[in-house]
């Protein structure tokens, strides 16, 4: 498996600002993700981290309040734009390994712990 | 798109016992199902998957079937310790490695 990180672990803003989280992958990936989840829910797809191109966002989800960046196999951002209360959860970035024989198995990062105030 | 429900929502044995978990979903292009355990502040950890070629995996304690005709997968966990106790998540997987999360399932082992 590869080593994945997240910056920053937790964060506290005030609503109306915007947080990027960085995930950073230690070897390339074919896919990246993002995921939220909300307290003491499941994990949602927000949407699919594409290198050199737009994401590609799911349903709910739109690229004016979470943009994201992928400029490389290793590296992605997430951007939560005009923050309000509602955004408080976890994100979580995950990838696909390109060098595992299991292509569709997805590993998590340790996710951001977002609160809005 | 996919829907995967999951069932129970909690759940709580003693200790040494079993523990099912089940999942339905509603996709029958669906091909692979991943169970993630993820601890208290932790990130989702996998611990098992399955897939549709297969209708059974073991590892150790823990057990995965899949019942593609139904569109049903479980997993089992026998012989349940304190650190078994977390969140479980069952997924199905299909096209563009999208994967569609069950709802969760709380375990708590009782010692």
């Amino acid at each position: 498996s590869a080593v994945i990180s997240q910056k920053p672990s937790r964060d506290i803003c005030q609503r109306g600002t915007s947080l990027t989280i960085q995930c950073q992958v230690d070897s390339q990936v074919t896919m990246m993700f993002w995921y939220r989840q909300q307290p003491g829910q499941s994990l949602t797809l927000i949407a699919t981290a594409n290198q050199g191109s737009e994401a590609t966002y799911e349903s709910g989800f739109v690229i004016d309040k979470f943009p994201i960046s992928r400029p490389n196999l290793t590296f992605s951002t997430l951007t939560v734009s005009n923050m309000s209360p509602e955004d408080s959860s976890i994100y979580l970035c995950s990838v696909v390994l390109s060098i595992s024989w299991q292509a569709d198995t997805q590993y998590f990062g340790p996710g951001t712990r977002l609160t809005v105030l | 798109g996919e829907n995967v429900e999951q069932h129970p929502s909690t759940l709580s044995v003693q200790e040494g016992d079993s523990a099912v978990i089940k999942c339905t979903y509603s996709d029958s292009a669906s091909n692979y199902f991943p169970w993630y355990k993820q601890e208290l502040g932790k990130r989702p950890q996998l611990i098992i998957d399955i897939r549709s070629n297969v209708g059974e995996k073991k590892d150790q304690r823990i057990a995965v079937t899949l019942n593609k005709t139904a569109k049903h997968f479980s997993l089992h966990i026998t012989e349940t310790q304190p650190e078994d106790s977390a969140v479980y998540f069952c997924a199905a997987h299909n096209a563009g490695n999208m994967l569609t999360f069950g709802g969760g399932t709380r375990l708590m082992v009782k010692p």
